[in-house]
């Protein structure tokens, strides 16, 4: 089965605990990217990775970075996170196709909430 | 720079009427837009998208979409509202040739009323 999975869904730490959220994506996407989404903001772009090794900061990168060693994984590290960062997290893929914008495949999310 | 509007934050229909959520976009280059669900506690489902073929645009679950470059909207409908269609709905824009920029509406949340 195509899908986006990522983890953990849910996840309660303290200020400065660094953390990693794990995105994995099985249908061989070159494009993946990370949101957050907060009550009436929609959702934001944090980063995005064109393929391995190609990253490049969303709309709100502070206090985010993210890596691109395979092309199946593209996992979220909060170095130290803060209150700020709590929020619904989504990772996203698409297809690769040249010029066409294709339709972004979501994963179920992942709630963290910093204390 | 290209920018997507969603006009109301909140809409509440009766079972069996007409829904409409309104999408307006801003983009520099020729935009694909997309509208997408998200269901409590869910992931986000893609509902329909326009990629400059036809400008109506038939999606799942019965929704369908008008382009309107004149009016740079992207309005999504549906002739009869079904309790399951309560969601939240998101308009999405990005521009042709480039994929890198996804742009996310604020979402409308649609209550169904029995």
């Amino acid at each position: 089965e195509a899908q986006v999975t990522q983890n953990p869904r849910y996840l309660i730490t303290v200020t400065g605990k660094k953390l990693t959220v794990t995105c994995s994506q099985n249908m061989n996407h070159e494009y993946m990217s990370w949101y957050r989404q907060d009550p009436g903001l929609g959702l934001r772009q944090i980063y995005y990775s064109m393929n391995v090794e190609v990253t490049d900061k969303g709309d709100v990168p502070e206090g985010y970075k993210v890596s691109r060693k395979e092309k199946r994984n593209f996992p979220l590290i909060l170095e130290s996170p803060s209150p700020n960062q709590t929020s619904l997290y989504f990772c996203a893929s698409r297809r690769p196709l040249a010029g066409d914008n294709g339709e972004l495949f979501f994963g179920e999310g992942s709630r963290l909430t910093v204390l | 720079a290209q920018s997507v509007t969603q006009l109301d934050s909140h809409v509440s229909v009766s079972e069996g009427t007409p829904v409409l959520l309104r999408c307006n976009y801003s983009s520099s280059y020729s935009p694909s837009l997309f509208w997408y669900v998200q269901h409590p506690n869910k992931g986000l489902q893609l509902l329909l998208k326009y990629t400059s073929a036809a400008t109506l645009v038939k999606g799942i679950n019965g929704f369908e979409a008008e382009f309107k470059k004149s009016e740079t909207s992207f309005h999504l409908t549906k002739p009869s509202a079904h309790m399951s269609d309560a969601a939240e709905y998101f308009c999405v824009v990005s521009f042709s040739g480039g994929y890198q920029k996804v742009t996310f509406g604020t979402g409308t949340k649609l209550q169904v009323i029995p």
